[in-house]
């Protein structure tokens, strides 16, 4: 069955840009009828949709982050990113990639979440 | 785009039933039957449980029902278990097309 992998640095820096990959397994994300969300939990509290992209490029973005944030993706791996730029202490958080349902928004396979702190 | 409202709190004895609501808009929970419903254990991902407003994803019990009312969905859990003890999240495709989460519901079994 699909699997996701989350990976990227635990650790960055104020100001600086995060970067994360989420590798899919058992599943081809070029076989369409799902785009491939990133969501994030800050501690303690409850989850944030970022955004998500479909296989051909397509993205959709939280309208609160969207300035920040890219979302790329990477047919050939079997892989999609999340870049957050001018990350400050608010944006430590676990971060999920889940893949979900096109039109129905059903995020129904997710990461084990990968934590990320930003500190100097 | 505001999250969607859900209690922060519910709790319920072994046996019982209990009801989870989440209340949107128009623009979102109200306009599509694409409501889902998510249970979270500590330090674990969210799980799946109720995709649009109803319907359980394979392996999940029959004790978990999701219904519709305008633009409030809910979410009950009968027969109650230890083992239900989590935080669960609405989520709602919104007419952004995007997705908008609840606050969640921790959910206490007494």
């Amino acid at each position: 069955q699909v699997q996701l992998q989350e990976s990227g640095p635990g650790l960055v820096k104020p100001s600086q840009t995060l970067s994360l990959t989420c590798t899919v397994s058992g599943g081809s994300i070029s076989s369409g009828g799902y785009y491939w969300s990133w969501i994030r939990q800050h501690p303690g509290k409850g989850l944030e949709w970022i955004g998500y992209i479909y296989y051909s490029g397509s993205t959709y973005f939280n309208p609160s982050l969207k300035s920040r944030v890219t979302i790329s993706v990477d047919t050939s791996k079997d892989q999609f990113s999340l870049k957050l730029s001018s990350v400050t202490a608010a944006d430590t958080a676990v971060y999920y990639c889940a893949r979900t349902g096109v039109s129905h928004a059903t995020l129904d396979v997710w990461g084990h979440g990968t934590t990320v702190t930003v500190s100097s | 785009q505001s999250a969607l409202t859900q209690p922060a709190s519910v709790s319920g004895s072994p046996g019982q039933s209990i009801t989870i609501s989440c209340t949107g808009t128009s623009s979102d929970v109200g306009g599509y039957d694409y409501v889902s419903w998510y249970q979270q254990h500590p330090g674990k991902a969210p799980k799946l449980m109720i995709f649009d407003v109803s319907y359980r994803p394979s392996g999940v019990s029959n004790r978990f029902s999701g219904s519709k009312s305008g633009s409030t969905a809910s979410l009950t859990i009968s027969g109650l278990r230890a083992e239900d003890e989590a935080d669960y999240y609405c989520t709602s495709y919104s007419l952004s097309s995007s997705v908008i989460f609840g606050g969640g519901t921790k959910l206490t079994v007494l």
